[in-house]
């Protein structure tokens, strides 16, 4: 069965340093896709980046990017100079091309000023 | 433009009783998504439309679960004899079309209540 995997429940950061978030995968597909996303406590999610399977460099977007490991199939979220908005959920997902998107059990991230 | 968007925002319901649930995708979007968020909880995927064709019903956690898309727009899940555990917030995405490349635009979600 096709699992992701986010190993860090909570996580706390001090305002404007950087901070990784954990994701790894497991699939025996060669085509899928990579996406993180942010869920602040009005419950919205918001798409913050995608890392296609086939990409060989890292995306970037702002103040996120994703670390990209394919071989260890790890897909981890870098933002950098943390603001305190930034406190919220955050989810790893991988989509295949059949269509099965699959979520992480997500990191709460929380910023202290 | 406009978003994905979701009716109710809120619903409370009797134990027992029937409840639907509607998603409007993003105009020109095909395909379209329902997941179940329980409190604290990740998401958990339960049906995607292609146009108005569900080929994966595996992730609806039982038959009182069903779900249709008329006019490859307009999505309703409903939710029949509903059980206290069906509480949660059910959220519905949509994207331009099938397969990894296409993200996935997020309504603001129903949060149901069952007592």
């Amino acid at each position: 069965a096709q699992k992701i995997t986010q190993t860090q429940p909570g996580m706390f950061v001090q305002e404007k340093e950087a901070v990784t978030l954990d994701c790894t995968y497991d699939t025996s597909d060669q085509s899928y896709g990579l996406f993180w996303y942010k869920q602040p406590s009005s419950g919205e999610m918001i798409f913050l980046i995608y890392q296609g399977s086939y990409d060989e460099q890292n995306a970037t977007e702002g103040r996120y990017s994703l670390n990209f490991q394919k071989a260890r199939k790890s897909a981890n979220l870098v933002i950098s100079a943390s603001q305190l908005g930034d406190s919220a959920m955050y989810f790893c997902a991988t989509l295949y091309n059949n269509n099965d998107m699959r979520f992480g059990a997500g990191t709460r991230l929380t910023v202290k000023p | 433009g406009a978003g994905v968007s979701q009716s109710p925002s809120n619903k409370v319901t009797e134990k027992g009783k029937d409840v639907e649930l509607r998603c409007d995708p993003i105009s020109g979007h095909t395909a379209l998504y329902w997941y179940r968020q329980s409190l604290g909880q990740g998401l958990e995927f339960l049906i995607y439309f292609q146009g108005n064709s569900a080929p994966d019903k595996s992730g609806l956690p039982s038959d009182r679960f069903s779900a249709e898309r008329t006019g490859g727009s307009v999505s309703t899940l409903t939710i029949q004899r509903t059980q206290q555990e069906d509480s949660a917030v059910y959220l519905c995405a949509s994207s331009l079309g099938r397969g990894a490349l296409y993200e996935q635009y997020f309504g603001p979600g129903t949060r149901l209540t069952v007592t």
